[in-house]
C-alpha cells in the first residue's frame, strides 16, 4: 500500500462553481479525517469518519460543504458556491481503527484550491 | 479544551547545529504528542509521537522531542542540522475525544550553508 492519495492535486476553480475532492485512505485504515490548512497556518479539522458514519463536524464545515465515504473506503468532500476564502489545502487522513494505533494519523499529499 | 502552542514561527541555524523547535501543550488528560513535518506542497509526515512510557522519544531522520509534564513542553531537537531538513514542522496534540489533532501555528526551519 502506497499511504493516502488524493485527487486532484490542484484545483482552480471561479468563484460560485462546486468542486469535489477524492480521499483514498490506507486500506486497512476505518477512520479516516479532513482538515484544511491555510497559508502560515496548522492544518485545522474539518470532519471526521469512522467507517462510513461520520460522527463528527467541525463548525468550520459550513452548510456549503458536505463529506461522504459511502462504502467505507474513499471519501469526498465537495464545496458548493466556492468562495474565495475557501482557497485553502484541503488534506485527508487515515488511522486505522486498533488501539493504541488509532491516534496516528497517515497524512496524503493534499488538494490544493484556488477560487479566483 | 486543548491547545498547542509553537514558540517562534520562523527558526533559523547553519548546517551541522543544533535545532531546537518549541512547543507548548494545554490539555487536561494526559496528552498524546506528535510532530509532524511538511515540505512545499506536500502533505504532513509523522515525525514521532509520545503516548505514554519513557519521556524522551526518537522519531526518523534523527529527531527526537521529550515530554515534560512540569513544564508542559514536547520540544523537537535534532543534535546537527542537515540542509535537507529545511521544511515547516508543526506540533500537535490528541483531542480528548481521541480522533482529532490539534495543531501548532508550525515553524518554518531555514537551514544555512
Amino acid at each position: 500500500d502506497t499511504g493516502v492519495s488524493q485527487d486532484p492535486r490542484h484545483k482552480i476553480t471561479k468563484r460560485g462553481q462546486n468542486v469535489t475532492f477524492r480521499c483514498d485512505p490506507i486500506s486497512e485504515h476505518n477512520r479516516l479525517y479532513w482538515y484544511r490548512q491555510t497559508l502560515g497556518q496548522g492544518p485545522e479539522f474539518l470532519t471526521y469518519f469512522q467507517n462510513e458514519a461520520q460522527l463528527e463536524k467541525s463548525r468550520l464545515l459550513s452548510d456549503r460543504f458536505s463529506a461522504e465515504r459511502p462504502k467505507g473506503s474513499f471519501s469526498t468532500l465537495e464545496i458548493q458556491r466556492t468562495e474565495q476564502g475557501d482557497s485553502a489545502m484541503y488534506l485527508c487522513a487515515s488511522s486505522s481503527g486498533d488501539r493504541p494505533n488509532y491516534y496516528e494519523q497517515y497524512f496524503g499529499p493534499g488538494t490544493r484550491l484556488t477560487v479566483t | 479544551a486543548q491547545s498547542v502552542t509553537q514558540l517562534g514561527s520562523h527558526v533559523s541555524v547553519s548546517e551541522g547545529a543544533l535545532v531546537l523547535l518549541r512547543c507548548n501543550y494545554s490539555s487536561s488528560v494526559p496528552p498524546y504528542l506528535f510532530w509532524y513535518v511538511q515540505y512545499p506542497n506536500q502533505g504532513l509526515q509523522l515525525l514521532l509521537k509520545y503516548t505514554t512510557g519513557a519521556t524522551l522519544v526518537k522519531g526518523i531522520n534523527g529527531f527526537e522531542a521529550e515530554f515534560k509534564k512540569s513544564e508542559t513542553s514536547f520540544h523537537l531537537t535534532k543534535p546537527s542540522a542537515h540542509m535537507s531538513d529545511a521544511a515547516e514542522y508543526f506540533c500537535a496534540v490528541i483531542d480528548t475525544g481521541g480522533f482529532k489533532t490539534i495543531f501548532g501555528a508550525g515553524t518554518r526551519l531555514f537551514v544555512k550553508a
